[in-house]
């Protein structure tokens, strides 16, 4: 079945980097666009970046532009999220998502109209 | 940049009565761009509407979603236990995806 599996998570001190990855099965990896979303304790989900099916286009969230690079590798069906740099802040359960595309009147459609799939989410905590 | 402002900050009700919640943005958008979510405690969010109105694969049809503008609403006809949980309203603008606060719907 469709399925997204987050790993990477963990404790690191502020300053350092941590790498997420989020592997996909039951799908056509390459023929979607991936996002990372964030939901730090007790709080709402933040967008945090997205990437376009093929790797071409990037958009990041002003509060991670600079310090967040987030990349895909199609052939392993894997995207990748990797934190440098990591504040107090940046504490929050990372969740991988996948981009809708829905068809309608034989065009099909992507890129701003929602997130359909869902991993379940994995914990970094930035703490000295 | 948009913001959303979700309303109220938590709906008390009880199972069989009807939800209505309230997603408003800062910026008029495309009704394309705008989504809804379920999350309940410890689990990942559900897409339940996207394009403002169309319910996502799977999703019961005591969902229902409209508006347009800067003005969305989320209506449930009729809750279900399972319905207890936190909602949340996205928007797409400028390459960029912005969430509402959520509105918390728990049981009276």
């Amino acid at each position: 079945q469709v399925q997204l599996v987050e790993s990477g998570g963990g404790v690191v001190q502020p300053g350092r980097s941590l790498r997420l990855s989020c592997a996909a099965s039951g799908f056509s990896f390459s023929s979607y666009g991936m996002h990372w979303v964030r939901q730090a304790p007790g709080k709402g989900l933040e967008w945090v970046a997205v990437i376009w099916y093929d790797g071409s286009n990037k958009y990041y969230a002003d509060s991670v532009k600079g310090r967040f690079t987030i990349s895909r590798d199609n052939a392993k069906n894997t995207q990748y999220l990797q934190m440098n740099s990591l504040r107090a802040e940046d504490t929050a359960v990372y969740y991988c998502a996948r981009d809708l595309v829905y068809c309608s009147g034989g065009s099909c459609y992507s890129g701003a109209y929602g997130m359909d799939v869902w991993g379940q989410g994995t914990t970094v905590t930035v703490s000295s | 940049e948009i913001v959303l402002t979700q309303s109220p900050g938590t709906l008390s009700l009880s199972p069989g009565e009807r939800a209505t919640l309230s997603c408003r943005s800062s910026q008029s958008v495309s009704s394309s761009y705008l989504a809804w979510y379920q999350q309940k405690p410890g689990q990942a969010p559900r897409l339940l509407i996207y394009g403002a109105s169309s319910r996502a694969t799977g999703i019961p049809d005591r969902f229902s979603g409209s508006g347009s503008g800067t003005d969305f609403t989320l209506t449930i006809s009729r809750l279900e236990p399972e319905d207890f949980a936190v909602y949340y309203c996205q928007q797409y603008g400028s390459s960029s995806w912005v969430f509402g606060q959520g509105t918390k719907v728990e049981i009276k």
